[in-house]
C-alpha cells in the first residue's frame, strides 16, 4: 500500500525567504502524488499534482514540487514565501487503484513578517 | 458554482448519542468520499461512494459508523453510540470520476465534539 511521510510538523520561515516542505513516499509501482493546502478556517484545496511526464510540477501561486523516484521524494518548494502562504500543507497519494487517498500528517508553514 | 457543502459546521453531543453529518457534493460528481481528521493528523479515509453504492467502506472504524447516499447525490454519515474518541473533523470530498488522477474537492468539514 502507498504511504506518505512528512517529517516536519511545523516550519517557521521569514517572509520572502525560501522554503522546502519534505515528503517521502513508499511504493513499488507507478505513483501519483499530490500536495494539498489548508488555509486557516478553510477546506482542503489541491495545490499541485504529479501524474506522469515532467518530474517538476508547478502551482499557480509559485510553489513547485519535484518527483524524485530514486529518493522516493516529492518535496514542495517556494523560492520566496508570503504571509498569505501561512497554512497547513499535506502530501498525499492514492492507493487501492483509485482515489482512496492516503495523507501525510501535515506540515504547518508559519510565515513570519 | 457551488462547492461541496457540509452541515452542520459544528456538532457537540454527549457520549452515547446518535449523530448524522450531511454532505452535499458538487452537482454532477459521481464519486463521494468521507474522511476523518483528528487533531494533529492528516485526513484518514473512511468510505467511498460511486453513485449510490459504497464501493469501499474499509476505512470505517467499526459498526457504529454507517454512511448512505440513496440518490447518488447527498450523503449522510451516521454515528451511533458516540464515544469521546469519535471527536474529530469529518471531511467530505467529491470528484467527477473515480480515477486516481481526478481531483477531489473538499468541503469545509464538520467538527464533531463528543463530551
Amino acid at each position: 500500500a502507498q504511504s506518505v511521510t512528512q517529517l516536519d510538523s511545523q516550519v517557521p520561515v521569514f517572509e520572502e525567504a525560501p522554503v522546502e516542505l519534505r515528503c517521502n513516499y513508499s511504493s513499488s509501482v507507478s505513483v501519483y502524488l499530490f500536495w494539498y493546502v489548508q488555509y486557516p478556517n478553510q477546506g482542503l484545496q489541491l495545490l499541485l499534482k504529479y501524474l506522469s511526464g515532467s518530474t517538476l510540477v508547478e502551482s499557480i501561486n509559485g510553489f513547485e514540487a519535484e518527483f524524485n523516484k530514486s529518493q522516493t521524494s516529492f518535496h514542495l518548494r517556494k523560492p520566496s514565501v508570503h504571509i498569505s502562504d501561512t497554512a497547513e500543507y499535506f502530501c498525499a497519494a492514492p492507493s487501492g487503484g483509485y482515489q482512496k487517498v492516503t495523507f501525510g500528517t501535515g506540515t504547518k508553514l508559519q510565515v513570519i513578517p | 458554482g457551488a462547492g461541496v457543502s457540509q452541515t452542520p459546521s459544528n456538532k457537540v453531543t454527549e457520549k452515547g448519542k446518535y449523530v448524522e453529518l450531511r454532505c452535499d457534493p458538487i452537482s454532477g460528481h459521481t464519486a463521494l468520499y468521507w474522511y476523518r481528521q483528528s487533531l494533529g493528523q492528516g485526513p484518514e479515509f473512511l468510505i467511498y461512494f460511486q453513485g449510490t453504492g459504497a464501493a469501499d467502506d474499509s476505512g470505517l472504524p467499526n459498526d457504529r459508523f454507517f454512511a448512505v447516499r440513496p440518490e447518488g447525490s447527498v450523503s449522510t454519515l451516521k454515528i451511533q453510540r458516540t464515544e469521546r474518541g469519535d471527536s474529530a473533523v469529518y471531511l467530505c470530498a467529491s470528484s467527477s470520476g473515480s480515477a486516481s488522477y481526478n481531483e477531489q474537492f473538499f468541503g469545509p468539514g464538520t467538527r464533531l465534539t463528543v463530551l
